[in-house]
Order: C-alpha cells, then sequence, then structure tokens
C-alpha cells in the first residue's frame, strides 16, 4: 500500500529551529516529485517547497532562506528542516508525491509557532 | 509566480444540482492543472490532473476542462459526499500554485 506519514511536529517559540519527517512506504521517494504543503487554521492550502526526481530543490517565497527540504534514499523518508520559524508559519504540514500534480497524501502533522 | 484565481469562494447547492468552479492561471500553464477535493480535518484527495484526466477511483461526475488560461471543474449531479471544499493546484512551472479554494456547502 502506497502511505506517506509525517512526524515531528509540535510547539515551537518564535526563531526556533524544527525539523519535520515524512516516511514513504510502497513506494521510493526518488521516484515521485515530493513536496510540503502547508495549511494555516482556516486557511487555503499554501504549496511550501518540492525536490524533484533528479533532487533539485524549488521553495516558495515565503520559506527561502529559512527551509530546506531533503530525503533520504536509504530510510525512504522525506525532510524539512524549519528555520527562523515565524508566528505566520503555524499550520498544518502535510507531504506529498506525484509528477506535479500530488496523487499521494499523508495525513499532516501540526507545526504551531508562539511564545 | 503564476496567481490562481479561483472562483466562487463559497457555492450553495443542493443533492442532484450540477456544480462549476473556475479557475484562471494569470499566465498560459497549458494543461498542467490539477483539481483537488478536501474535507475538514482530512488531507487533499486528488480528483483531476492535466486539466481534464480523470484520477483512479474517482467517480465519473467530476470533470475537468480548459480553455486557455481558464479552467473548470464540473460535477454533474452533487451527491451527499460532495460537500466540501475544492481546490486548483498549477504546476507548469517550478514553483506550484494553489487557487484560493471553492467551498460547496448545502
Amino acid at each position: 500500500e502506497v502511505q506517506l506519514v509525517e512526524t515531528g511536529g509540535g510547539l515551537i517559540q518564535p526563531g526556533g529551529s524544527l525539523r519535520v519527517s515524512c516516511a514513504a512506504s510502497g513506494f521510493s521517494v526518488t521516484s515521485k516529485y515530493m513536496t510540503w504543503v502547508r495549511q494555516a487554521p482556516g486557511k487555503g492550502l499554501e504549496w511550501v517547497s518540492a525536490i524533484y526526481t533528479g533532487g533539485s530543490t524549488y521553495y516558495a517565497e515565503s520559506v527561502k532562506g529559512r527551509f530546506t527540504i531533503s530525503r533520504d534514499n536509504s530510510k525512504n523518508t522525506l525532510y524539512l528542516e524549519m528555520n527562523s520559524l515565524r508566528v505566520e508559519d503555524t499550520a498544518v504540514y502535510y507531504c506529498a508525491g506525484g509528477e506535479g500534480y500530488m496523487d499521494v497524501w499523508g495525513k499532516g502533522t501540526t507545526v504551531t509557532v508562539s511564545s | 509566480d503564476i496567481q490562481m484565481t479561483q472562483s466562487p469562494s463559497t457555492l450553495s447547492a443542493s443533492v442532484g444540482d450540477r456544480v462549476t468552479i473556475t479557475c484562471r492561471a494569470s499566465q498560459s500553464i497549458s494543461s498542467w492543472l490539477a483539481w483537488y477535493q478536501q474535507k475538514p480535518g482530512k488531507a487533499p484527495k486528488l480528483l483531476i490532473y492535466k486539466a481534464s484526466s480523470l484520477e483512479n477511483g474517482v467517480p465519473s461526475r467530476f470533470s475537468g476542462s480548459a480553455s486557455g488560461t481558464e479552467f473548470t471543474l464540473t460535477i454533474a449531479s452533487l451527491q451527499p459526499d460532495d460537500f466540501a471544499t475544492y481546490y486548483c493546484q498549477q504546476y507548469n512551472t517550478y514553483w506550484w500554485t494553489f487557487g484560493q479554494g471553492t467551498k460547496v456547502e448545502i
């Protein structure tokens, strides 16, 4: 069964750092474009970052320079390292995979940035 | 960045109605557009990709079409399970963007 499971969310103070993970099963994270999408409370979906099959990475302007996407092929896991966190980064973070469109989604992990 | 403008933001409908949601791109995205359905507290679910291709397992009452930079999601006969929020997403460039969402309510 194809599945994505996110972990690592939590409560963090502004300016802090956090790494969220996404473990894949049923397929390889190198075989799909893997992405992070977030959703602030009561708001719509926001694309955050993507890593292509060849390893190229891309970021939304709102997180560029603060967030880093990566993957560990041996663990079949996707990561999002988040630094200099802001209150406005508070959201449910979903990992997803596909070919531009996203046909596999995790259930999400909640990141709350608050003092 | 390519902006995706979705309309309406909210749509009131009844079971059996034909429903149409529109998404307009700020520049050409060819057919690189997807539609998703999201229910409260759940992850989005892919419905349509490449503007008009139906994802496996999605009921045939859902369809997508395109005309230039305007894209349409149609639900032929609204069912109780279809009350949800719908998003379009472009993947023409390296920086993907979503529309603001359309909530379909009773």
